[in-house]
């Protein structure tokens, strides 16, 4: 069974901080997409960043970026300079090619202080 | 504007009663997906459609029933068979699979 672990349940950091939250998933299957998504108190779910896991570089998106680890099934988030909107769950989520479920983790709640 | 929405944001549901949440997207996509979350937890599927008229049943479809009758659109019918309805529902979708999935806003349903 595909499976994905959010080890931090939550985690506070001062404004314009680096925050990493992590990630790790199971699953005997080569090709996948992996994904992180942000929910916001609106509880509306945002695509903050996805990787191909047949690509070796890390994907980055403005000031959010990945390290993946594909030998080890990891895909820890990293967020630069954070900013009070950036205060939300975040979910790591995988997708087998092929297959059409997304596999959510249980999420990681981020609070960034003022 | 191009999105998915969802209505109503609220839904009250009185016990034995079938109540239908809205799910319309002008994205142009192919594949759509209702979700359910609870407090505290992840997301987990309940159905999915890859076409127009074509559906299939996710983790957790005992409960719920759907329809796929315009590409534009995918109603979620939460039955008296559900026993456990109160949650965060969650409709997305995308331009086919494994693309990457789009959410909309959700609907709260609560029991009275």
């Amino acid at each position: 069974a595909q499976t994905v672990t959010q080890s931090q349940p939550e985690m506070s950091v001062q404004e314009a901080e680096t925050v990493t939250l992590s990630c790790t998933y199971d699953t005997s299957e080569n090709n996948y997409y992996l994904f992180w998504y942000k929910q916001p108190p609106s509880r509306q779910m945002i695509l903050v960043i996805r990787q191909e896991a047949y690509k070796q570089q890390n994907a980055t998106e403005n000031r959010f970026s990945v390290n993946f680890q594909k030998a080890a099934k990891s895909f820890s988030l990293k967020i630069s300079d954070s900013q009070l909107g950036d205060t939300a769950m975040y979910f790591c989520a995988f997708l087998i090619q092929g297959a059409q479920k997304l596999v959510f983790g249980q999420g990681t709640r981020l609070t960034i202080n003022p | 504007d191009g999105g998915i929405t969802q209505s109503p944001k609220y839904l009250f549901r009185k016990e034995g009663q079938n109540v239908t949440l809205s799910c319309e997207q002008n994205l142009n996509h192919d594949a759509m997906y209702w979700y359910r979350q609870d407090p505290g937890q992840g997301l987990r599927l309940i159905y999915y459609s890859q076409i127009v008229n074509d559906f299939q049943k996710g983790d957790i479809a005992e409960g719920y029933s759907v329809s796929r009758e315009k590409k534009e659109s995918f109603p979620l019918t939460v039955t008296s068979a559900q026993k456990n309805p109160t949650a965060f529902y969650l409709c997305a979708s995308s331009m086919s699979s494994p693309e990457t999935q789009y959410f909309g806003p959700g609907t709260r349903l609560l029991v009275l």
